[in-house]
């Protein structure tokens, strides 16, 4: 079982739409989770971290962590289509790797 | 500007003849990694490297061979490449390990193996 699990999509959403992207995780000691977007023949770029659980809110962008069922969610407020990407979550194991979900691609269409 | 670069960007080599992907970062910073992307596998770790001299093995280092003789760059090696080693790959670095850092991605090398 990979460590953390994502539905690849696609999402396809009008513009101003709100979207909720999710992942969940299998082991228990992750601290730090975090969410990269990754543009069409770029390299991913980090969006957001949160540690342990709650919520963590940036502009339009709201990060949530579950631990208590193993979810991670990302939400993004009147999506507009330069949201239109592929989403990764991700979650530091021993500390020395990120493990990757195997990313959500998002279409915001206008 | 603080940036990740690759080179080159794409390639395309035969079977079995050596080749290396280079990565340079220029913001001084202890850990960089390498990492494959192919579709509905997701990013993959490959090798990283704590610091100059300390490297180890991610979830997929099999035919891959990686240095850190410089703080700055962490060279991929493919001593014999196989058509299964076809992929994009991209290197990372971050101020260190151990922590929320942000992992700097570099453009992406699209390697093709015929």
């Amino acid at each position: 079982q990979k460590e953390v699990e994502q539905d690849p999509g696609p999402l396809s959403v009008p513009e101003g739409a709100i979207v909720s992207l999710n992942c969940t995780y299998s082991n228990s000691a992750f601290q730090y989770f975090m969410w990269y977007r990754q543009y069409s023949r770029k390299g991913p770029e980090l969006l957001m971290y949160t540690y342990s659980s709650g919520n963590k809110e940036d502009g339009r962008f709201t990060a949530q962590v579950d631990k208590s069922s193993k979810y991670i969610s990302l939400f993004i407020r009147d999506s507009q289509p330069s949201d239109s990407a592929t989403y990764l979550c991700a979650n530091l194991n021993s500390g020395y790797a990120l493990n990757f979900g195997k990313g959500t691609s998002l279409l915001v269409t206008p | 500007e603080a940036q990740v670069t690759q080179n080159p960007r794409y390639l395309i080599t035969v079977t079995g003849k050596k080749l290396t992907v280079t990565c340079s970062q220029n913001m001084n910073h202890e850990y960089m990694s390498w990492y494959r992307q192919d579709p509905g596998l997701g990013l993959r770790q490959i090798y990283y490297s704590m610091n100059v001299e300390v490297t180890d093995k991610g979830d997929v280092p099999e035919g891959y061979k990686v240095s850190r003789k410089e703080k700055r760059n962490f060279p991929l090696i493919l001593e014999s490449p196989s058509p299964n080693q076809t992929s994009l790959y991209f290197c990372a670095s971050s101020f260190r390990a151990g922590g929320p850092y942000e992992q700097y991605f570099g453009p992406g090398t699209r390697l093709t193996v015929t």
